[in-house]
């Protein structure tokens, strides 16, 4: 997996209740990003990361917060979790996400199954 | 809007046959284009990149690009039951001065012995 974990690898929580998904990497990669994959829609973006403390909203953003204090970590926040975001979340790096754009390969992590009772 | 297009599945075919897999996608300024292959309870995992309009050959497996179709694919030669997998494709869109990865909804390729 490219040098990325995600901590935990599953969790079950309840409605209302805080969550924070970490994602670390190993690799020194400038970019990182934050998905979610549900059946029927496939993988969708929601935050990236171009640089320490430089994110950005994706596709299905709302519900969630991120924050990247250090190179190699990149935090996931669901501040009051719902049943809508139960899901499967990966993170994903990458090493270019502008100045080299053809070459924006992302290496995924394991994932991390979340359930919101 | 962004999007990439792929025929959900699933696509069954025997042991050693091509198998052919199709994606389209809405943006013409798109650069990069990536295959993912995922296995079930997996993480994708990178199979080819093509940024340039032809063929790109690896193996057994084939991507091909026509910019103006805004059309890519993928053909696994040779198909074993092990390339039993959900395949993504995706394509780079500009999102505020970067570029980011939208992903298809997959397609499930069933090989059977």
């Amino acid at each position: 997996d490219a040098g990325i974990t995600q901590s935990p690898r599953h969790k079950v929580t309840e409605t209302g209740t805080p969550v924070t998904l970490r994602c670390h990497q190993t690799e020194n990669h400038r970019y990182m990003y934050w998905y979610r994959q549900d059946p029927g829609h496939g993988l969708r973006l929601i935050h990236y990361s171009y640089g320490v403390k430089d994110t950005d909203k994706g596709e299905v953003s709302d519900g969630y917060s991120v924050s990247r204090s250090k190179t190699e970590d990149f935090l996931l926040t669901l501040e009051s979790a719902t049943s809508s975001q139960t899901s499967v979340y990966f993170c994903a790096i990458s090493d270019r996400g502008i100045l080299a754009p053809a070459t924006d390969t992302q290496y995924f992590g394991p994932g991390t199954r979340l359930t919101v009772l | 809007q962004k999007e990439v297009e792929q025929n959900s599945g699933p696509l069954s075919v025997p042991e050693g046959a091509i198998a052919s897999l199709n994606c389209t996608y809405s943006d013409r300024v798109s650069q990069s284009f990536f295959w993912y292959r995922q296995y079930s309870g997996k993480s994708p995992e990178l199979i080819m990149s093509i940024y340039s309009n032809g063929d790109k050959e690896d193996g057994r497996f084939t991507a091909q690009l026509n910019k103006a179709s805004q059309y890519v694919s993928l053909l696994i030669r040779d198909s074993q039951p092990s390339d039993s997998a959900t395949y993504l494709c995706a394509v780079t869109f500009r999102n505020s001065g970067y570029s980011t990865l939208t992903f298809g909804k997959g397609t499930m390729l069933l090989v059977s012995p």
